[in-house]
């Protein structure tokens, strides 16, 4: 199947610094790539959708000026958790999709994020 | 939005045996329907899925069904083994790579 790549895999940062998460589509273009958040023992939960070269849309309850997402080409989209709290520690995943994986989705390996 | 619904929350069987989630979902738009098996800390993998155009698909000792006048379908697990423990999530989404909305999960834990 297709490749997503995320990096980095673990990630601790201070209380109210910026981290940002890249997330890669290694051999197909992905038309659309999709940021979720996962607490422990939770499911997935859409943050936001991004399409390359547009802005990305939010789901209802995540604050777009906190969760910065950026989808500048077809194989990387960023999320950018700024001045960051504990609270948003958790394990944060993005997919992608192309017309190219046959209309499937392929996850990154996803990030855990813990903020001290 | 669409909305799933995934039971049960939790499953044991003994080795062996067959384990059977069920899930809903509420927007006949849906038209494709994605399981996904995740172990602690790694991204889910995918499993199966079923187009909307299929009743059944199977692929060894898992199978789908899918309902679409019920809205609901299944993932079937023959003989069990105790690698198949995990947790299981089911997913909808109209167009295949566009916003795919996920199950509650299902923890399937295998006894030896």
């Amino acid at each position: 199947g297709a490749v997503v790549s995320q990096h980095p895999s673990r990630v601790i940062c201070k209380s109210g610094t910026s981290v940002k998460i890249e997330c890669r589509s290694l051999d197909f273009q992905a038309t659309t790539m999709f940021w979720y958040r996962q607490f422990p023992k939770q499911s997935l939960m859409l943050m936001a959708t991004s399409n390359e070269g547009s802005k990305a849309t939010y789901e209802q309850g995540v604050e777009k000026d906190k969760f910065l997402i950026n989808h500048a080409s077809l194989t990387l989209s960023t999320l950018t958790v700024t001045s960051a709290h504990p609270e948003d520690s958790s394990f944060y995943i993005c997919s992608a999709g192309g017309e190219g994986t046959g209309n499937t989705i392929y996850f990154g390996e996803g990030s855990w994020l813990t903020v001290v | 939005g669409e909305n799933v619904e995934q039971h049960p929350s939790t499953l044991s069987v003994q080795e062996g045996d067959s384990a059977v989630i069920k899930c809903t979902y509420s927007d006949s738009a849906s038209n494709y329907f994605p399981w996904y098996k995740q172990e602690l800390g790694k991204r889910p993998q995918l499993i199966i899925d079923i187009r909307s155009n299929v009743g059944e698909k199977k692929d060894q000792r898992i199978a789908v069904t899918l309902n679409k006048t019920a809205k609901h379908f299944s993932l079937h697990i023959t003989e069990t083994q105790p690698e198949d423990s995990a947790v299981y999530f089911c997913a909808a989404s109209y167009g295949g790579y566009q916003k795919v909305t996920f199950g509650t999960g299902t923890k399937l834990q295998v006894i030896p």
